[in-house]
């Protein structure tokens, strides 16, 4: 059965440095797309970056960027040049197939990062 | 501006009470979706819809129900039947087979059992 791992729960790191959030995953299809969001206190889910299984380069967006290893079934997200703004919950989450019928996603538990002065 | 608004973003039942928690889009999306979301987990999905007049259960389904009589609307009934409905609730909608299929998600509806 799919799966979503994120082994922590919690993460500091100082402003300006670089983060990185782990995720691996487990699916038996060839075919999928991962995805981060972001959710702040107020609640909503903020999506940052999708990586396709077929896609040979690591997405980017921005100061994000997700490290996929294929092989490694892991898709880590990286935050560079962290902001007191990047303080929240970050999801990590799989869509298993093409996304041709439905887009639903099954989800890790999260990681909650703080970032600190 | 389009969006997906929930409604109330806080509410407050009794036990043994029904109640319906209010999705509306307005970014012509054909799937629409509903997540629970309690403390310390992920999103687990309970019910989403593909097509108006057509919706799928999920992993979660029991002690809700839903209506997708429009394609902008996507009601959630959170019935008596749930052992446990205390949760942040959370639509979503997307369209399946364009772009990257991110889904878009409202700003919450946080449920409490009195």
């Amino acid at each position: 059965a799919q799966k979503i791992t994120q082994t922590q729960p919690g993460m500091f790191v100082q402003e300006k440095e670089a983060v990185t959030l782990d995720c691996t995953y487990d699916t038996s299809d060839q075919s999928y797309g991962l995805f981060w969001y972001k959710q702040p206190s107020s609640g909503e889910m903020i999506f940052l970056i999708y990586q396709g299984s077929y896609d040979e380069q690591n997405a980017t967006e921005g100061r994000y960027s997700l490290n996929f290893q294929k092989a490694r079934k892991s898709a880590n997200l990286v935050i560079s040049a962290s902001q007191l703004g990047d303080s929240a919950m970050y999801f990590c989450a799989m869509r298993e197939g093409g996304g041709y019928n439905t887009d639903k996603l099954i989800f890790g538990t999260g990681t909650r990062l703080q970032v600190f002065p | 501006d389009g969006g997906i608004t929930q409604s109330p973003k806080y509410l407050f039942r009794k036990e043994g009470q029904n109640v319906t928690l209010s999705c509306e889009q307005n970014l012509n999306h054909d799937a629409m979706y509903w997540y629970r979301q309690d403390p310390g987990q992920g999103l687990r999905l309970i019910y989403y819809s593909q097509i108006v007049n057509d919706f799928q259960k999920g992993d979660i389904a029991e002690g809700y129900s839903v209506s997708r009589e429009k394609k902008e609307s996507f009601p959630l009934t959170v019935t008596s039947a749930q052992k446990n409905p205390t949760a942040f609730y959370l639509c979503a909608s997307s369209i399946p087979g364009r772009g990257t299929g991110e889904l878009f998600f409202g700003e919450g509806s946080r449920l409490t059992v009195l």
